[in-house]
């Protein structure tokens, strides 16, 4: 069964420009959750949806938006990007929300530097 | 605010000896989950632990749950350096959505050979 792939893998932005990330989830799994990886902040999460609704959001600027399509694949976006907006960002995706259990199952995750 | 806090933040061992990684909440949780990532990967899902007390085994790691299901270790018998990574716990506090799983800081692992 595929994993949750990510693209692209890396990319290289300059302030103020806006970046769009692709996710697609497990075959079968229709969350996904987004989260932004830092050394100092470590994971945090962004948002979450769940057959296209985003059902929760994290605490992130207005600037951070994402979406889902109706085959469960979805897109976060980054507007005006800023120099600490540089991270791994990471999506994952489970069979329902939250997984009950917790269980996540990540991509490779996208690494953006802002420059 | 639920924190779930690791320790040690970093450690560096020789291949082959033990260690032990930690994992501590003042909140309950419903289940716990331990992943490692390597530098430029996603996490990867090792384990799953459910009931207070529990033990379970992969390979030459083993993880429990603390009694009161606020706390768990990671332990690792004879490291290797594939053993190298970032270990991150989390913690589901029960629920159904993802942003109540609470992510541990990681703990930096490095088995020098």
């Amino acid at each position: 069964k595929a994993g949750v792939t990510q693209t692209p893998r890396y990319l290289i932005k300059t302030r103020g420009q806006q970046v769009t990330l692709s996710c697609s989830p497990i075959s079968g799994h229709r969350s996904v959750s987004w989260y932004q990886q830092t050394p100092g902040q470590g994971l945090q999460f962004l948002f979450e949806y769940f057959s296209e609704t985003q059902r929760n959001k994290g605490n992130f600027p207005g600037r951070f938006s994402g979406r889902q399509f109706s085959n469960s694949r979805s897109e976060m976006n980054v507007s005006t990007l800023e120099l600490g907006d540089s991270a791994l960002y990471l999506c994952a995706s489970s069979l329902v929300v939250g997984a009950n259990t917790g269980e996540l199952f990540f991509g490779e995750g996208s690494r953006l530097t802002v420059l | 605010t639920q924190l779930l806090e690791q320790s040690p933040q970093f450690l560096s061992i020789q291949e082959g000896e033990n260690l032990t990684v930690y994992c501590n909440s003042s909140s309950v949780f419903s289940s716990l989950q331990w992943y490692r990532q390597e530098p430029g990967e996603g996490p990867v899902l090792l384990v799953t632990v459910v009931t207070g007390g529990e033990v379970k085994k992969l390979k030459r790691l083993t993880f429990q749950f603390g009694d009161a299901r606020k706390d768990s270790s990671l332990h690792i018998t004879a490291a290797q350096p594939g053993d190298t990574g970032l270990y991150l716990c989390a913690g589901a506090g029960g629920g159904s959505s993802a942003s109540k799983i609470i992510f541990g800081s990681g703990t930096r692992l490095s088995i020098r050979p």
